[in-house]
């Protein structure tokens, strides 16, 4: 089946520091990946619609200019955290939609977790 | 807009008990509605979709959901519990966009007592 590999899993960086999280599509195209912010215990907030070639979609209330998205290939999209602080802290899921005939659906990679000193 | 509402934000259960847990929707379209489960400090793992066709949807792991379109729903269900499905689920929708993005519910903790 699809899938979806996210890296790192795990990533401790110092405040004002920036942190790349990337998003693989391994063995199919990914027109659209999205990125979410899952805070503990609580639902997964979705942060943006990323479309290869083009800007990425923010939603409400997410800054853009914090969170970098860069959907440079139909494979790879990558989250930027800028001049992360501690209330950045927090767990990145992405996801990539497929839409191949046999197995349409939203595939997610294995998250990221985000920790600021 | 779309919305997923799961009534119950934990679901405690006997090992070996029916296990149920309810998601309803709203859409203006038809929609796609999906159940994901997550294990601690891990990613989403699809337990099953309805797209088209069947309302009744089997998924992984023996649990399998129906869509009732009158009552706007999708419960999850499985005939008898397992230690090992003690885990977070959510419920999400979708309209029948290509590429659009899914909503989810905001989770429900299944607790499996032995």
């Amino acid at each position: 089946g699809a899938v979806v590999s996210q890296h790192p899993s795990r990533v401790i960086c110092k405040s004002g520091t920036s942190v790349k999280i990337e998003c693989r599509s391994l063995d199919f195209q990914a027109t659209t990946m999205f990125w979410y912010r899952q805070f503990p215990k609580k639902s997964l907030m979705l942060m943006a619609t990323s479309n290869e070639g083009s800007k990425a979609t923010y939603e409400q209330g997410v800054e853009k200019d914090k969170f970098l998205i860069n959907h440079a290939s139909l494979t790879l999209s990558t989250l930027t955290v800028t001049s992360a602080h501690p209330e950045d802290s927090s767990f990145y899921i992405c996801s990539a939609s497929n839409f191949s005939t046999a197995d349409y659906g939203y595939t997610f990679g294995s998250g990221t977790r985000l920790t600021v000193v | 807009a779309q919305s997923v509402t799961q009534l119950g934000s934990h679901v405690s259960v006997s090992e070996g008990a029916l296990v149920l847990l309810r998601c309803n929707y709203s859409s203006s379209v038809p929609p796609y509605l999906f159940w994901y489960v997550q294990y601690p400090n891990q990613g989403l793992q699809l337990l099953l979709k309805y797209t088209t066709g069947a309302t009744l949807v089997k998924g992984i792991n023996g649990f399998e959901a129906e869509f009732k379109k009158s009552e706007t729903s999708f419960h999850l269900t499985k005939p008898s519990a397992h230690m090992s499905d003690a885990a977070e689920y959510f419920c999400a929708v979708s309209d029948q966009k290509r590429d659009d993005k899914i909503i989810f519910g905001k989770g429900t903790r299944l607790h499996i007592l032995p």
